[in-house]
């Protein structure tokens, strides 16, 4: 069974000081990361996704998270709030299905709110 | 390319009704997922389909059923409607690529039941 923990239910930071969202994953197999963004009222955006080609994965909008096995962990981090990143972010974690090599099923974290403040 | 849609996006029923919800997945995925999102329970996998046969299904009862047509298109049927189905319905398609599959999500259909 899979699983995911965020480690932080909201976090408020200043803009321009750097961003730290945690993640901690359960994975039976090989497993896919993700981590998503969602603004108010709307729908899930892809920031990022780990798939075992680099453990440090660059993602859209300056984030990028550090694939930790050792740790399972899978931390968002960026150098530098804006404004604009206030949002919900959920850490995703996907199963790779032995049999096809293909992850379908998605199991999220319960969501971290970022509150930037000027 | 065109994004996920989802039709329609705001719904009010009442209790004891059906509601119908359709995504249209991006051209050339052939796999689409449903999960539903609400306050108290996060977001929850509904189930996938890929080439028209479901191909994996989450912890909802019966009342939740869905489909898929020959050319992607998804819909999915709740019945018998409670006011704990009110949420968030998010539909995702995606295609398996080189690194893998992902997922990407459409804007949701946000469904209030009475």
């Amino acid at each position: 069974a899979q699983s995911v923990t965020q480690l932080d239910s909201h976090v408020s930071v200043s803009e321009g000081t750097p961003v730290l969202l945690r993640c901690n994953y359960s994975s039976s197999y090989s497993p896919s990361l993700f981590w998503y963004v969602q603004h108010p009222n709307k729908g899930l955006q892809l920031l990022l996704k780990y798939t075992s080609a680099a453990t440090l994965v660059k993602g859209i909008n300056g984030f990028e998270a550090e694939f930790k096995k050792s740790e399972t962990s899978f931390h968002l981090t960026k150098p530098s709030a804006h404004m604009s990143d206030a949002a919900e972010y959920f850490c995703v974690v996907s199963d790779t299905l032995i049999n096809t090599g293909t992850a379908s099923k998605l199991t999220f974290g319960t969501g971290t709110r970022l509150q930037v403040t000027l | 390319k065109a994004g996920v849609t989802q039709t329609p996006r705001y719904l009010i029923k009442t209790r004891g009704q059906q509601v119908t919800l359709s995504c249209s997945p991006i051209s050339g995925h052939r796999s689409v997922s449903w999960y539903q999102q609400t306050p108290g329970q996060g977001l929850q996998f509904l189930f996938e389909y890929f080439s028209e046969t479901q191909r994996n299904k989450g912890n909802f009862p019966g009342r939740f059923s869905g489909r898929q047509f020959s050319n992607s298109r998804s819909e999915m049927n709740v019945s018998t409607l409670e006011l704990g189905d009110s949420a968030l319905y998010l539909c995702a398609s995606s295609i398996l690529a080189g690194d893998g599959e992902t997922q990407y999500f459409g804007p949701g259909t946000r469904l209030l039941v009475l």
